[in-house]
């Protein structure tokens, strides 16, 4: 199946700092991205959409200022978390989808952010 | 989009079958049914996808009613390894919206 890799798994950052999550689809093309976020023992919530060479729509709630996400290719597509707080620490995962519609979606193995 | 309802939490045997229902009573015309199986610290995978009626592929079995307002996730005889939160999606191929799923406990 298709694949879409995630990096890095894990990162540490300090308060304060800023941290840029890769999402990578490797052997296909995605024109749409998706990013969610995940508290402990809580289900995916979605952050944001995010279509190639266009803007991101981000869900209610969600500061577009302080997740900023780039999709500057079909196959690449970036989160970044701006001035982190520990309140920001929690497991990101990326999702994109093969073909536009209905269809099996595939996700990235997750990165686990540690704002200290 | 169309809630979808699971049982937070079911147990389970090695080799026994197991059957999760997802209700999704405001399921619209375009809306197919999908399921996903996450481990922890893991992205979720796909399992199955239906719009009507029963698909089966290697892994599972999806059955779903006439009226489309619910499903049932069939796992066959469920090893330890099945042991995961199972989550029920149903979409027309915008936006996956994920529920509070099913974490399935398999004991041996």
């Amino acid at each position: 199946g298709a694949v879409v890799s995630q990096h890095p798994s894990r990162v540490i950052c300090k308060s304060g700092t800023s941290v840029k999550i890769e999402c990578r689809s490797l052997d296909f093309q995605a024109t749409t991205m998706f990013w969610y976020r995940q508290f402990p023992k809580q289900s995916l919530m979605l952050m944001a959409t995010s279509n190639e060479g266009s803007k991101a729509t981000y869900e209610q709630g969600v500061e577009k200022d302080k997740f900023l996400i780039n999709h500057a290719s079909l196959t690449l597509s970036t989160l970044t978390v701006t001035s982190a707080h520990p309140e920001d620490s929690s497991f990101y995962i990326c999702s994109a989808r093969v073909v536009t519609g209905v269809g099996e979606a595939f996700f990235g193995q997750g990165t686990r952010l540690t704002v200290v | 989009l169309a809630k979808t309802t699971q049982p937070i939490s079911m147990d389970s045997y090695e080799g026994q079958e197991v059957n999760i229902t997802c209700s999704h009573n405001n399921i619209a015309t375009n809306d197919y049914i999908t399921w996903y199986q996450q481990f922890p610290s893991q992205g979720p995978r796909f399992i199955i996808q239906g719009y009507k009626t029963k698909v089966t592929n290697e892994v599972a079995s999806l059955f779903i009613p006439a009226d489309r307002k619910s499903s049932t996730l069939s796992l066959p005889r469920v090893s330890l390894s099945d042991t995961a939160v199972y989550y029920c999606l149903v979409g027309d191929g915008g936006k996956l919206i994920f529920g509070q799923g099913t974490e399935l406990s398999v004991k041996p």
